[in-house]
């Protein structure tokens, strides 16, 4: 059964400053990885889709990169902004239409 | 991106009654689409998946008679909370994909607070 780590759960840092969350799975055959946003009370938000074959994503500030064979995933977020708070969550899926497993979420708050 | 939306956003009601919710997808079509369960500062629980034109696939302890089901078009998928009860107040989230293949992006609707009185 697939299960999907984030670490830290609970992130805080200063406007500025990079943010780096953490994503794990434990089964590395994966059709592909989404990070998503979610702001309180609120649906998510897609931010990027790495399919299992790429090593990484970029959008804007944003970047993800995908290590299938160690079964890890990052979410970089450069000059944070107090805009940035939000909780997010990593999902991953094993089959193409299949569902999507996720992690628990990092909910990060930027400082200004 | 794909929009899917989600209706009512905000739902109060009485124990013993039904809720309906609603997901769309607007601008594509889905054959299947997928009903999460999220609770307080929690991550999101799938309850079913919902295949357009048959009947949905429950995940391991979703009442498929409490949590009914509707996939009636390719765009449209409803879940009827029944009887519901103060224990059934969540946060229910729908989600579609454009297309099958792989690769495909998943879209999820705003979601929907209820809560059971």
């Amino acid at each position: 059964k697939q299960e999907v780590t984030q670490i830290p759960a609970a992130l805080s840092v200063p406007e500025g400053e990079n943010l780096v969350l953490n994503c794990s799975f434990t089964d590395s055959a994966i059709y592909n990885l989404q990070w998503f946003r979610q702001d309180p009370g609120k649906g998510l938000t897609s931010l990027l889709l790495i399919q299992s074959s790429q090593r990484e994503q970029t959008s804007g500030r944003l970047n993800a990169s995908l290590d299938k064979s160690s079964g890890r995933s990052t979410l970089y977020i450069a000059a944070s902004q107090p805009g940035d708070s939000a909780t997010y969550l990593c999902a991953v899926s094993k089959a193409a239409g299949n569902k999507l497993t996720f992690g628990g979420g990092t909910r990060v708050l930027v400082k200004p | 991106g794909a929009v899917v939306s989600q209706h009512p956003s905000r739902v109060i009601c009485k124990s013993g009654t039904s809720v309906k919710i609603e997901c769309r997808s607007l601008d594509f079509q889905a054959t299947t689409m997928f009903w999460y369960r999220q609770f307080p500062k929690q991550s999101l629980m799938l309850m079913a998946t919902s295949n357009e034109g048959s009947k949905a696939t429950y995940e391991q302890g979703v009442e498929k008679d409490k949590f009914l089901i509707n996939h009636a078009s390719l765009t449209l998928s409803t879940l009827t909370v029944t009887s519901a009860h103060p224990e059934d107040s969540s946060f229910y989230i729908c989600s579609a994909r454009e297309g099958t293949g792989q690769g495909t992006e998943a879209f999820f609707g705003q979601g929907t607070r209820l809560t059971v009185v």
